[in-house]
C-alpha cells in the first residue's frame, strides 16, 4: 500500500493569510509514461462529504477558487491557499491513486488564528 | 455532476450483515467507474472498492473477503455489501463517482451506519 502522510495534523491561519498543507506519500506516484501525478486533495467541512478540489496534483476542479493551488511532483505534494477566507475552515485530504488501491492522508485541519 | 444518494440500515449488531444501496441521477451509470469510500467517525477516509457499470470490481484487500459490490445499470443504482460487520465497521458510508483516472468528483451525502450489540 502507499502511505500518504500529511503534516501539519492542524494549523491556525489568519483570515487573509497563507496556508499551507504538506503531504507524503511512501513511494513515488508520477506515472512516468505520461509525466503526471497520480495526486489529488478534497476538502472536507463538518457534516458534509469530501469535495475535490484538484487533481494531477495542480489541475483545479472546475468552480474551484483559484486562491487554492497544488504543487509538488514525486512523492512530495502541497496545497495551498493563497489568502484564507472563513469559508475554508475544513479538514483537507490528500489521495493517491497511482495503484487500484486508493489511500488517503489522514486529513489536516485548518482553523481560523 | 450526478447526485448521489445512499441508503441503507443505520444500526445493526455484530455479525449481521450491511446492505447499501446508491442510487445515482441526473447522468447514467454507464461509462463510469464507481466508488465505496467509509470515515469511522472523527477519522480519515478509506476507500472500500469500486465497479465499472460493466460489473468488473476491485476491492480493498483488507476488507475483500467480506465486500461485495454490485451494479444495476437498469436500475442507475450499484450496491455494497459487508459481511460479518463489528463495531470497527461502524462509520459513514459514501458512495461516489470514480473518475477513470482515480480521483472522486462526485460524492453523496454519506450514510451512517452504526454497528453495537
Amino acid at each position: 500500500d502507499i502511505v500518504m502522510t500529511q503534516s501539519p495534523d492542524s494549523l491556525a491561519v489568519s483570515l487573509g493569510e497563507r496556508a499551507t498543507i504538506n503531504c507524503k506519500s511512501s513511494q513515488s506516484v508520477l506515472y512516468s509514461s505520461n509525466n503526471e501525478n497520480y495526486l489529488a486533495w478534497y476538502q472536507q467541512k463538518p457534516g458534509q462529504p469530501p469535495k475535490l478540489l484538484i487533481y494531477w496534483a495542480s489541475t483545479r476542479e472546475s468552480g474551484v477558487p483559484d486562491r487554492f493551488s497544488g504543487s509538488g511532483s514525486g512523492t512530495d505534494f502541497t496545497l495551498t491557499i493563497s489568502s484564507l477566507q472563513a469559508e475554508d475552515v475544513a479538514v483537507y485530504y490528500c489521495q493517491q491513486y497511482y495503484t487500484t488501491l486508493r489511500t488517503f492522508g489522514q486529513g489536516t485541519k485548518l482553523e481560523i488564528k | 455532476q450526478v447526485q448521489l444518494q445512499e441508503s441503507g440500515p443505520g444500526l445493526m449488531k455484530p455479525s449481521e450483515t450491511l446492505s447499501l444501496t446508491c442510487t445515482v441521477s441526473g447522468g447514467s451509470i454507464s461509462s463510469y467507474y464507481w466508488s465505496w469510500i467509509r470515515q469511522p467517525p472523527g477519522k480519515g477516509l478509506e476507500w472500500i472498492g469500486n465497479i465499472y457499470y460493466t460489473g468488473s470490481t476491485n476491492y480493498n484487500p483488507s476488507l475483500r473477503s467480506r465486500v461485495t459490490i454490485s451494479v444495476d445499470t437498469s436500475k442507475n443504482q450499484f450496491s455494497l455489501i459487508l459481511n460479518s460487520v463489528t463495531a470497527a465497521d461502524t462509520a459513514m458510508y459514501y458512495c461516489a463517482r470514480d473518475h477513470s483516472s482515480g480521483w472522486f468528483d462526485d460524492w453523496g451525502q454519506g450514510t451512517l451506519v452504526t454497528v453495537s450489540s
